[in-house]
């Protein structure tokens, strides 16, 4: 079936910069979304890559993509108290029609 | 309009109760889902309609019935629920492509 592993938690100084990683094993997955989640709110979407893209920036966001090893990443530069939130890796596997969520990584931005 | 519009915010409800949770999107987009997301867990996925259909139902108990009446609209209708079915309740809809794939603020459930 299909799963998404992520580093649980991560801790940053502010200004830094912070990287979340990412696996899964859904070799359909034709989009890879990132999702932020504050406490008690919905998912907000801050980014997205299409699968034949290994790189894609938006503002202070980068994604990396190893299509091959099944590897995504979310960087995030300049972290600021307001980035701290739990966020989603989350393939959508058009074959199934789902999105696909792992457990999230906490990151927590400390003066 | 990029939303997705979950409709009530919170709910309280008793376990002999009958309530429906909504949700509207106006984008366009045609598939559309339902997830149960409990504390400091992620978001699981319990239905998902694809062009007005129900195309996945992730072996959820009939206590919970969803329903598409129109492309635009999904519901989430709730009877006998017991309390560990306390949850947010989030909808999704995801767009021709899945280049968009938005979520709403959810509704936050408890049953008493």
């Amino acid at each position: 079936g299909e799963d998404v592993e992520q580093s649980l938690f991560l801790s940053v100084r502010e200004g830094d910069s912070s990287v979340i990683n990412c696996t899964y094993t859904d070799s359909s997955s034709t989009y890879l979304y990132w999702y932020k989640q504050e406490p008690g709110a919905g998912l907000q979407l801050l980014t997205y890559i299409f699968s034949n893209m290994d790189m894609k920036q938006d503002q202070r966001l980068t994604v990396l993509l190893n299509k091959k090893d099944k590897h995504l990443s979310l960087r995030i530069a300049d972290t600021q108290t307001g980035d701290s939130a739990i966020y989603f890796c989350v393939p959508f596997s058009g074959g199934y029609n789902k999105l696909i969520f792992g457990a999230g990584t906490r990151l927590a931005v400390h003066p | 309009d990029t939303e997705v519009t979950q409709t009530p915010k919170h709910l309280v409800m008793g376990m002999t109760n009958k309530k429906s949770l909504k949700c509207e999107q106006h984008m366009g987009h045609r598939a559309m889902y339902w997830y149960k997301q409990k504390a400091k867990k992620p978001p699981e996925l319990m239905f998902v309609y694809s062009y007005e259909k129900l195309s996945i139902n992730e072996s959820v108990p009939s206590r919970f019935s969803p329903e598409c009446p129109n492309s635009s609209l999904l519901n989430l209708h709730l009877h006998a629920l017991q309390p560990e079915d306390s949850a947010l309740y989030l909808c999704a809809s995801v767009g021709q492509g899945a280049t968009e794939a938005f979520f709403g603020q959810g509704t936050r459930l408890t049953v008493v």
